[in-house]
């Protein structure tokens, strides 16, 4: 059964610090994973999107890492400001299916 | 990037009524689009794919009489909630397939919240 299982469900820190958020999926055939960021009341909006052959990839503060062999995804926050406080949801496309989606990681930045 | 945009972002409504939510891609052409529903604290669940000038295909459990979708246009989708009742309230978002980026990339947009009283 395709899954995407994000770890933690949910994560607070202090305005300044880094952070990283996990993904592990169980999809196949692997097309692509993407990091989506939702802030609450909105849409998701694309952070980063990995192929199979691409280990890393940045967007600003963001980096996100991606282990095709252990099926296992990181987004990484470095010196995260309070507008970083959302959801962060892990989608991974399965080839010719539609878009498999994490619960997601709610994240708060505290000041 | 490229814009998807919906309207409206909140509808209020009576039970029984029926509410008209717009999709509308705004710099790209899509020949698919995505509809999702989202409870609070819950992951996007797809409802239904809409391809431009056929049937939308919609997922198990979803019920295609209450929820219509057209699409009759390469930058417009519209779900109609027919004799909305509050169960039905929750956050609508759409998605469009723009088929020039790699991988087919998709963009959501806004999202609608409907209050069904």
């Amino acid at each position: 059964k395709n899954q995407v299982e994000q770890s933690p469900q949910s994560l607070i820190i202090l305005e300044g610090k880094n952070c990283t958020l996990q993904c592990n999926y169980t999809v196949s055939p692997f097309s692509n994973l993407r990091w989506y960021k939702q802030d609450t009341g909105r849409g998701p909006v694309s952070l980063t999107i990995m192929t199979f052959s691409e280990n890393t990839k940045s967007n600003g503060r963001y980096t996100a890492t991606l282990d095709a062999d252990t099926k296992q995804s990181s987004l990484h926050i470095t010196a995260s400001q309070l507008s970083d406080s959302a959801s962060y949801i892990c989608v991974v496309s399965a080839a010719g299916t539609a878009l498999i989606f994490g619960k997601g990681t709610t994240l708060s930045v505290s000041s | 990037g490229a814009v998807v945009s919906q309207h409206p972002s909140r509808v209020i409504c009576k039970s029984g009524t029926s509410v008209k939510i717009e999709c509308r891609s705004l710099d790209f052409q899509a020949t698919t689009m995505f509809w999702y529903r989202q409870f609070p604290k819950k992951s996007l669940m797809l409802m239904a794919t809409s391809n431009e000038g056929s049937k939308a295909t919609y997922e198990q459990g979803v019920e295609k009489d209450k929820f219509l979708i057209n699409h009759a246009s390469l930058t417009l989708s519209t779900l109609t909630v027919t004799s909305a009742h509050p169960e039905d309230s929750s956050f609508y978002i759409c998605s469009a397939r723009d088929v020039r980026g790699a991988g087919g990339e998709q963009f959501f947009g806004p999202g609608t919240r409907l209050t069904v009283l």
